[in-house]
């Protein structure tokens, strides 16, 4: 089974420029999940989507905003960038079923710099 | 708001060694405490822990769940230089499924 994988890997872009990652998950997993990882904070949660809907959403101002397609694909965008922005965005894929104790799948993850 | 602390922050071993790394928590709901090693790429998952199975183990590596205490360790005996790596604990709670509070994680150097 392929792994989750993440596009573009690398992205370099300016302050007030947006952008947009793309995170397609493990066959047969229906949710994502999005995380910003920096230096400083660590791993933090942003949000996460099942079934086109999102389900559950971090402390990340509005300029952080996602979706996701019919397949499962999910997309991040992320507008008016700022310096602080800058981080490896990773995604995660899990089947997303109620009651199942089941751990996430973490893509490689798209590293952002903001300049 | 749900809290992952991790300690210590960073470690420095000669192979052979074993080592021990905590992870306390404050989360409402506790649903489940998951380990992740991470090196230059991804988090890949090591183990998951749940009411009903506080204890796992595999290979040199092993973890427990206290609940009680609301913490977990992650042990790791005979150490290897390709256990150097950042070990993340996460935790999911807070009545929200698939939401995974992390800690900022221990950075372990194994020197040979």
């Amino acid at each position: 089974k392929a792994g989750v994988t993440q596009t573009p890997r690398y992205l370099i872009k300016t302050r007030g420029q947006q952008v947009t990652l793309s995170c397609s998950p493990i066959s047969g997993h229906r949710s994502v999940s999005w995380y910003q990882q920096t230096p400083g904070q660590g791993l933090q949660f942003l949000f996460e989507y099942f079934s086109e809907t999102q389900r559950n959403k971090g402390n990340f101002p509005g300029r952080f905003s996602g979706r996701q397609f019919s397949n499962s694909r999910s997309e991040m965008n992320v507008s008016t960038l700022e310096l602080g922005d800058s981080a490896l965005y990773l995604c995660a894929s899990s089947t997303g079923l109620a009651g199942a104790q089941e751990t996430q799948y973490f893509g490689p993850g798209t590293r952002l710099l903001v300049l | 708001e749900d809290k992952v602390v991790q300690s210590p922050l960073s470690l420095v071993v000669h192979e052979g060694d074993t080592v021990t790394l905590n992870c306390s928590y404050e989360v409402t709901n506790f649903r489940s405490l998951l380990w992740y090693k991470q090196e230059k790429k991804a988090p890949t998952f090591l183990f998951m822990l749940t009411s009903s199975g506080i204890e796992k183990k595999s290979g040199r590596l092993s973890s427990i769940l206290d609940k009680k205490e609301l913490s977990s360790i992650l042990n790791i005996t005979a150490t290897q230089t390709g256990d150097s790596a950042i070990y993340l604990c996460a935790v999911e709670g807070g009545g929200s499924n698939y939401k995974l509070t992390f800690g900022k994680g221990t950075l372990l150097t194994v020197n040979p």
